[in-house]
């Protein structure tokens, strides 16, 4: 019954390889989000969606590319991968109450180029 | 600009002892502040969050305070115990109401020694 999950959780890939991330929420939110967590722990968002529509779409090179088939998925794809994009990525969800977002994460993608 | 500042980087204290992490915001829109623990390897899990019409906010040994005029936040942990010893961030909305966009602050290493 986890409420927010990731696909796959550690990836190993080669420079210039194109991979998936994939997440599902089974909470019923509205809004999805894609964050990044480098190597100092720094927590930055990178995407979010509200009900299939891109919503936040912060600084990110456009090799990263969100896709959200439905509310309760948001994948991110990542073209030609650089040594730089090794970091853990996490989903995270969360449903407006009140003017608030209280976000849940998945339990994260660790990402590993080499 | 949106910026979220979390001090100090790293605290060191004795079992038993309080400890206490700062947090300072500059979206003066900002309505909600939130508390994540961090276990190495793990998500990013909610501990308590406070909204901008509340001063504090406590949940047994923890704690949280919101000076919306300062444009700080801090966490409070009492009676603190060696499993307390994780990573927090604090975070704060930013970017207007952009679908709960939050700015994480860098994070402190709470280290609780028996």
């Amino acid at each position: 019954d986890t409420a927010v999950s990731q696909t796959p959780k550690y990836l190993v890939t080669q420079m210039g390889n194109d991979k998936s991330i994939k997440c599902e929420q089974n909470l019923g939110h509205d809004t999805m989000y894609w964050y990044k967590q480098d190597s100092k722990k720094f927590l930055k968002i990178m995407f979010s969606y509200n009900n299939k529509e891109l919503i936040i779409n912060e600084t990110v090179p456009n090799r990263f590319s969100p896709k959200s088939p439905d509310k309760a998925h948001l994948n991110l794809h990542i073209n030609s991968l650089e040594l730089g994009d090794s970091a853990v990525y996490f989903c995270a969800s969360s449903q407006e109450r009140w003017l608030v977002y209280e976000q849940y994460f998945g339990p994260g993608t660790r990402l590993t180029v080499t | 600009g949106e910026n979220v500042e979390q001090h100090p980087s790293t605290l060191s204290v004795q079992e038993g002892d309080s400890a206490v992490i700062k947090c300072t915001y500059s979206d003066s829109a900002s309505n909600y502040f939130p508390w994540y623990k961090q276990e190495l390897g793990k998500r990013p899990q909610l501990i308590i969050d406070i909204r901008s019409n509340v001063g504090e906010k406590k949940d047994q040994r923890i704690a949280v305070t919101l000076n919306k005029t300062a444009k700080h936040f801090s966490l409070h942990i009492t009676e603190t115990q060696p499993e307390d010893s994780v990573v927090y961030f604090c975070a704060a909305p930013t970017g207007g109401t952009s679908y709960g966009k939050l700015t994480f602050g860098q994070g402190t290493i709470l280290t609780v020694h028996p």
